[in-house]
């Protein structure tokens, strides 16, 4: 079964507000963490990546939360442009090398309101 | 440049036929991955291919198989398609733990 999933499964913010997008995980072995964002139509793009021994990072808008404690993690977009408006992504990689792949998510869709 | 690179974007094709999907990357990255996406956007990863040496393969029907003339191509073929095929593929490539991009996607639509 899947180890990462989401609580929310749509989310609207008006534009200009700040959104935040929310991620559990299950396994503890997880210590690499990417958020991507798919828009209709196109592959999922990397947005910002967090390595277990984070609790923060931040990009241009975004950051990333990552609390170990109870498995949880979240994107922050600051000030929603329509452009943000896709589904999003949570994914996970467990140590043991990067063929191991990504384990995703199922995904939020966020719609930023005019 | 494109990094990850699919053919074609559109695939409609009858049940039972047998279909391929290519998959191209020019970052230079060791290993490259197919995922499948289903109608509720629901992304699992189907393949993995390390050095032309398969890594992965999750419980997926052996109707699919991974071909890697190299290390920049990973395609992917299909026998004997079935209704339940229907979905959305991406390939994807990493330089080990860093770096997943992904392509553009092929929709595959079985009738």
């Amino acid at each position: 079964g899947e180890s990462v999933g989401l609580h929310l499964p749509t989310l609207s913010v008006q534009e200009g507000d700040n959104s935040i997008i929310n991620c559990a995980y299950s396994n503890s072995a997880s210590d690499y963490f990417i958020w991507y964002k798919q828009e209709s139509g196109k592959g999922p793009q990397f947005i910002i990546d967090i390595r277990s021994n984070m609790d923060k990072r931040q990009g241009q808008r975004v950051t990333v939360l990552l609390n170990k404690t109870v498995k949880h993690l979240s994107l922050q977009i600051a000030a929603t442009q329509p452009g943000d408006s896709a589904v999003y992504f949570c994914a996970e990689n467990i140590a043991g090398g990067g063929a191991d792949g990504l384990t995703f998510g199922k995904g939020t869709h966020l719609i930023i309101q005019p | 440049d494109t990094a990850v690179s699919q053919t074609p974007k559109y695939l409609v094709t009858q049940m039972g036929n047998d279909k391929s999907i290519k998959c191209e990357q020019n970052l230079g990255h060791d290993t490259m991955y197919w995922y499948k996406q289903d109608s509720k956007k629901f992304l699992k990863i189907m393949f993995s291919y390390n050095n032309k040496e398969l890594i992965i393969n999750e419980t997926v029907p052996n109707r699919f198989s991974p071909k890697s003339p190299d290390k920049a191509h990973l395609n992917l073929h299909i026998n004997s398609l079935e209704l339940g095929d229907s979905a959305v593929y991406f390939c994807a490539s990493s330089q080990g733990r860093t770096g997943w991009y992904f392509g553009p996607g092929t929709r595959l639509t079985v009738l």
